[in-house]
């Protein structure tokens, strides 16, 4: 099945240091990737939408130029949190569609847990 | 008005219980309904996918009432490795590239 492998699992970096998440989808290509975020005890919000050799596309309130998104191929969008600070603290996913997939083919990495300190 | 509506719970039952969770959806024209299933800090996971009057699995049933715009999600005989947040999601247009939007969903507990 349809799989999207996200790296690292979890991260634990200082403050005001980048760290970078990676997202693949392994056997399908991914021409557009979404990122969100989840607080605890929260919902996952989608942060931004992710393009294929294009812009992303941001959420009200998600500061582009803090969180940067390449997606440089069909298979590979990171996601970038620059100058973290101990309120960027969650948990990170992303998530694409496999058109060829049953049930409209959402698949999602495992998550990224990412602690500024 | 929020796409879906959910009692976040959380519901805490015992071992081998039946618990059912509904959801309401404010768009009386959503053909296709999911329910996902997420552990704590884990990605979410496709439970269920109801297109028509509902769907069953094993222990999980899930029903369709349109007249009354829910879902209802069933669990018989409720074991420990149930515990987990149970998410109804509305899916955009099956044709364009849009993302699944979630809820905070039912938080489900069931104890030894």
């Amino acid at each position: 099945g349809a799989v999207v492998s996200q790296h690292p699992s979890w991260v634990i970096c200082k403050s005001g240091t980048s760290v970078k998440i990676e997202c693949r989808s392994l056997d399908f290509q991914a021409t557009t990737m979404f990122w969100y975020r989840q607080f605890p005890k929260q919902s996952l919000m989608l942060m931004a939408t992710s393009n294929e050799g294009s812009k992303a596309t941001y959420e009200q309130g998600v500061e582009k130029d803090k969180f940067l998104i390449n997606h440089a191929s069909l298979t590979l969008s990171t996601l970038t949190v620059t100058s973290a600070h101990p309120e960027d603290s969650s948990f990170y996913i992303c998530s694409a569609r496999d058109w060829n997939r049953a049930n409209y083919g959402y698949t999602f990495g495992s998550g990224t847990r990412l602690t500024v300190v | 008005r929020k796409e879906v509506e959910q009692d976040p719970g959380p519901f805490n039952v015992p071992e081998g219980a039946t618990v059912a969770f509904n959801c309401t959806y404010s768009n009386s024209a959503s053909q296709s309904f999911f329910w996902y299933r997420q552990d704590c800090r884990k990605e979410p996971k496709l439970l269920m996918s109801v297109y028509s009057s509902g769907n069953e699995d094993g222990r999980f049933t899930a029903q369709l009432n349109r007249a009354s715009q829910y879902i209802s999600l069933l669990i018989r005989d409720s074991k420990l490795s149930d515990s987990a947040t149970y998410l109804c999601v509305v899916p955009p247009s099956i044709s364009g590239n849009t993302p699944l939007v979630f809820g905070k969903g039912t938080r489900l507990s069931v104890i030894a």
